[in-house]
């Protein structure tokens, strides 16, 4: 069955310390594969996506993304927090080769002191 | 500017009373779909719509209806709300249902159900 783990429902890091968010997924075929981010009373709004090439994958606001095969993982990353990037990330699997269904993870909030 | 738009944004109501929240967007989308946010539970798909008059359950579509009349709106209807519905509400849309394209999200309705 697909899935989509966020094994961390929270992390927090250091203004200018480099943040990880971890995601690992669970598909039967090839995988696309989303970041989002929310905001505090906003909807969600996309970050990153892998489709396929290479495995590191940049996006908005400095974030990217390494896409691990072998470890089924897709963890976002950023090498200098802001406090600004504290929100709500969510992880999203589509499987390209069962039912093309999005499946979210249950989300991490990340939060950056100053 | 494109967008999803959603009303209400925020609506208390009382068990029984039915009620419509809109979602429209501007970007001639054609899937369209709704989730329910809950704390630890991530984002829940409860209807799908893949065009004009075709319409899916998600994961969790027990109490909700929907109907996709016009490309542009997509309303989610609760002909009688009860309590276990209190929620975050969020309707996307996306060019289409497959691949890798990526889902724009409304700014969300918060539902409370007395």
């Amino acid at each position: 069955a697909q899935s989509v783990a966020q094994p961390e429902d929270q992390v927090n890091v250091a203004e200018g310390n480099p943040l990880t968010v971890k995601c690992t997924y669970s598909v039967s075929g090839n995988p696309y594969l989303f970041w989002y981010v929310q905001y505090p009373n906003r909807g969600l709004q996309f970050l990153l996506k892998y489709i396929t090439g290479d495995n590191l994958v940049k996006g908005s606001y400095g974030f990217e993304a390494e896409f691990n095969k072998s470890q089924t993982s897709f963890h976002l990353k950023k090498p200098s927090a802001l406090v600004s990037d504290s929100a709500l990330y969510f992880c999203a699997v589509r499987d390209r080769g069962n039912t093309d269904k999005l499946i979210f993870g249950t989300g991490t909030r990340l939060q950056v002191f100053p | 500017e494109a967008q999803v738009t959603q009303n209400p944004r925020y609506l208390i109501t009382v068990t029984g009373k039915k009620l419509t929240v809109t979602c429209s967007q501007n970007m001639n989308h054609e899937y369209m779909s709704w989730y329910r946010q809950d704390p630890g539970l991530g984002l829940r798909q409860i209807y799908y719509s893949m065009n004009v008059e075709v319409t899916d359950k998600g994961d969790v579509p027990e109490g909700y209806k929907v109907s996709r009349k016009e490309k542009r709106n997509f309303p989610l209807i609760l002909e009688s709300p009860s309590p276990n519905q209190t929620s975050l509400y969020f309707c996307a849309s996306s060019p289409a249902w497959f691949g890798n394209n990526e889902q724009f999200f409304g700014p969300g309705t918060r539902l409370t159900v007395l």
